[in-house]
């Protein structure tokens, strides 16, 4: 099946500081997700973007999908970013629904 | 609905004993998901409908796993003879027709 990789695994900023998160995946998507995963463990969407770019507010996302992967921007960070970001993909051809998740990457934004 | 609803929000049960979670999607949205997640993990596949019609249960780990959804709306996914390695967080989402999904707050099923 379709792998999904997500780095860093782990990601420690200081308040007011840019990141970039990257997820790589094996094979043609119909669907790409980021999501955030708060502290009390909401997931909350954050982009569908199985091509292209989108911005909103201090967050942007840029998939590439012949190249396979996608990246996500935090600028500015502030500590209510902090919990897990997990990327997501439906395979291509298969339902958009079944969304293969990566392991996410744990992000912590320190005052 | 403002967004999908899942009920009950923690589920404490002894072994053994049949549980059902109960998932209430957006209103209008065609395709409804299940996922678990396991502590540390990004959530997994189990089912999903596009309306009353279950389209693919490929995820469902054995056959004391079911689920329904009769009239094309609210969902049940319904766990038989529990056991301690189902402990969890259920997790289920709804889309308009099979595209953006959006996920409710989940269950956090403990099985003692």
């Amino acid at each position: 099946g379709i792998q999904v990789e997500q780095s860093p695994p782990d990601l420690i900023l200081q308040e007011g500081a840019n990141s970039t998160l990257r997820c790589n995946f094996s094979d043609s998507v119909n669907n790409l997700q980021w999501f955030h995963q708060n502290p009390w463990g909401q997931l909350i969407n954050l982009f569908y973007i199985p091509s292209g770019t989108k911005q909103n507010g201090r967050l942007s996302a840029t998939t590439v999908a012949t190249e396979r992967y996608s990246l996500l921007y935090i600028s500015s960070s502030q500590t209510t970013d902090s919990g897990v970001y997990f990327c997501a993909v439906g395979r291509d051809g298969g339902s958009q629904g079944n969304l293969i998740f990566g392991k996410g990457t744990k992000l912590s934004v320190k005052p | 609905g403002a967004g999908v609803s899942q009920s009950p929000r923690y589920k404490v049960t002894k072994r053994g004993q049949d549980v059902a979670l109960r998932c209430d999607p957006i209103s209008g949205h065609v395709s409804l998901y299940w996922y678990r997640q396991a502590l540390g993990q990004g959530p997994e596949f189990l089912t999903y409908f596009n309306y009353e019609a279950q389209q693919d249960k490929s995820g469902l780990p054995n056959d004391r796993f079911s689920a329904e959804r009769p009239e094309g709306s609210i969902s049940t996914l319904t766990i038989q003879r529990t056991e301690q390695r189902d402990s969890a967080m259920y997790r289920c989402a709804s889309s308009p027709m099979d595209t953006e999904a959006f996920f409710g707050q989940g269950t956090r099923l403990t099985v003692v």
